[in-house]
């Protein structure tokens, strides 16, 4: 079975600082990988996907992440965070069938 | 926003009760999910469909039922609700077809079992 390990439960940061977010799956196949973000009171949202091509994959909003496929890795990185950057942000791995397994979450909160 | 509907968007409802949440998707998706969100979980897999009447159990599947008796529909079902299945409830949909794995998820439910 597949799995998903997100390091950090809660960041804390100051504007302008730069982020990492860290993201660990184990599973043996063929991996399409996702991170969402979830603002407060909101649904999830698509934040960058990697199915295949180049490991640095961009997203939305500045984010980029990069798949390590020998560290089993796929990192969610922004430069500089900004206040409305402030959400609960998870990491997700599809297996060959489609079937999503999700990471606990990390909740990242941004101070002005 | 993808075109996904959940309902009830809140309910209350009292132990032993049984509860049906409707999940209601206007893209033709093939596949559909139910997932619950609870803190320090994120999301588990509750049930998922492939296609019309075909559905198979998630993670944490106890206590739930599932039916899709049509495309743009997909019910879950809580049988005798238990205080434990407090929650929000996530639909999510998805395409079949290479590239097209990403989820679009409804704007949730929040079920309060008293």
């Amino acid at each position: 079975a597949q799995s998903v390990s997100q390091h950090n439960h809660h960041v804390i940061l100051s504007e302008a600082a730069s982020l990492e977010l860290g993201c660990n799956y184990s599973y043996g196949g063929t991996v399409n990988l996702f991170w969402y973000v979830q603002y407060p009171g909101q649904h999830l949202q698509l934040l960058l996907k990697y199915f295949s091509g180049d490991p640095l994959v961009k997203g939305i909003k500045g984010f980029e992440a990069e798949f390590i496929k020998s560290k089993f890795s796929f990192n969610l990185r922004k430069p500089s965070v900004q206040w409305s950057d402030t959400a609960e942000y998870f990491c997700a791995v599809n297996d060959d069938a489609g079937k999503s397994t999700f990471g606990d979450g990390t909740t990242l909160t941004v101070k002005p | 926003d993808a075109g996904i509907t959940q309902s009830p968007r809140h309910k209350v409802t009292e132990t032993g009760t049984p509860v049906t949440l409707r999940c209601h998707q206007t893209e033709n998706h093939r596949y559909m999910y139910w997932y619950r969100q609870d803190p320090g979980h994120g999301l588990r897999l509750i049930h998922y469909s492939y296609g019309v009447k075909d559905t198979d159990k998630g993670e944490v599947s106890d206590g739930y039922s599932v039916s899709r008796s049509k495309t743009e529909d997909f019910l879950l079902t809580l049988e005798s609700a238990t205080s434990s299945q407090t929650s929000v409830y996530f639909c999510a949909i998805r395409g079949a077809g290479r590239g097209t794995d990403t989820q679009y998820f409804g704007p949730g439910t929040r079920l309060t079992v008293l």
